[in-house]
């Protein structure tokens, strides 16, 4: 079974750069899949950021493509989202998932907790 | 990318049945099969509950079922139970390799 946890600040200035680490266990991310950020604002709904393979490509969402960088470290089977020139409008809970897309099917099927991140100065 | 149009709420009877609609585009849910539902109780992340349109994973109960015509799918949930009471999520892969999600569904067990 894999398990997920993210890990970061809880607040970040505006204008700075949100980092955010997944820890993945149960599982080699070198070993396959896909890597997912997902986030979504306080009361509102589910928002996907983007995603890397584990060789080291992958997608982002049009609306978020110029500010935000997914990298995957198989040495601490961990990996990163950054999201430069954060505002308040990035206030949300993220969360890391795996992201499995096959011929047929796309979907998240284990997912983080979730961690708070609040913009503010 | 656009969200997937969702009813804001449904609500239905303990033992009743209820239906969720997603609706999309020719460029998302009316081009592939791969579509899944999640369910997310108050307070907890979300959890996968049907994969490409119809699919269960194991341990989802066989009362949640889902299907899809055009590029509308939809999620039922038969023999309701208050814990059933979440929000629900669509979500289909895109023409730009990217994932979109509905904007959610609020079901409320009566």
């Amino acid at each position: 079974q894999v398990q997920l946890q993210e890990s970061g600040p809880g607040l970040v200035k505006p204008s700075e750069t949100l980092s955010l680490t997944c820890a993945v266990s149960g599982y080699s991310i070198s070993n396959g899949y896909s890597w997912a950020w997902v986030r979504q604002p306080p009361g509102k709904g589910l928002d996907w950021i983007g995603n890397i393979h584990h060789s080291g490509g992958g997608y982002y969402n049009p609306s978020l493509k110029s500010r935000v960088t997914i990298s995957v470290d198989t040495s601490t089977n961990q990996f990163s989202l950054k999201l430069t020139s954060a505002t308040a409008a990035d206030t949300a809970i993220y969360y890391c998932a795996t992201q499995f897309c096959g011929s047929s099917s796309c979907y998240l099927d284990f997912w983080g907790q979730g961690t708070l991140v609040t913009v503010s100065s | 990318q656009s969200a997937l149009t969702q009813p804001p709420s449904v609500s239905g009877s303990p033992g009743h049945s209820v239906t969720i609609s997603c609706t999309g585009t020719s460029s998302d849910v009316g081009r592939y099969n791969r579509v899944s539902w999640y369910q997310q109780p108050p307070g907890t992340a979300p959890k996968l509950l049907i994969y490409e349109v119809s699919n269960r994973p194991s341990g989802v109960p066989d009362r949640f079922s889902g299907s899809k015509s055009g590029s509308t799918a939809s999620l039922t949930i038969s023999g309701l139970q208050a814990e059933d009471e979440a929000d629900y999520y669509c979500s289909s892969y895109t023409n730009s390799n990217t994932l979109v999600f509905g904007g959610g569904t609020k079901l409320t067990v009566l």
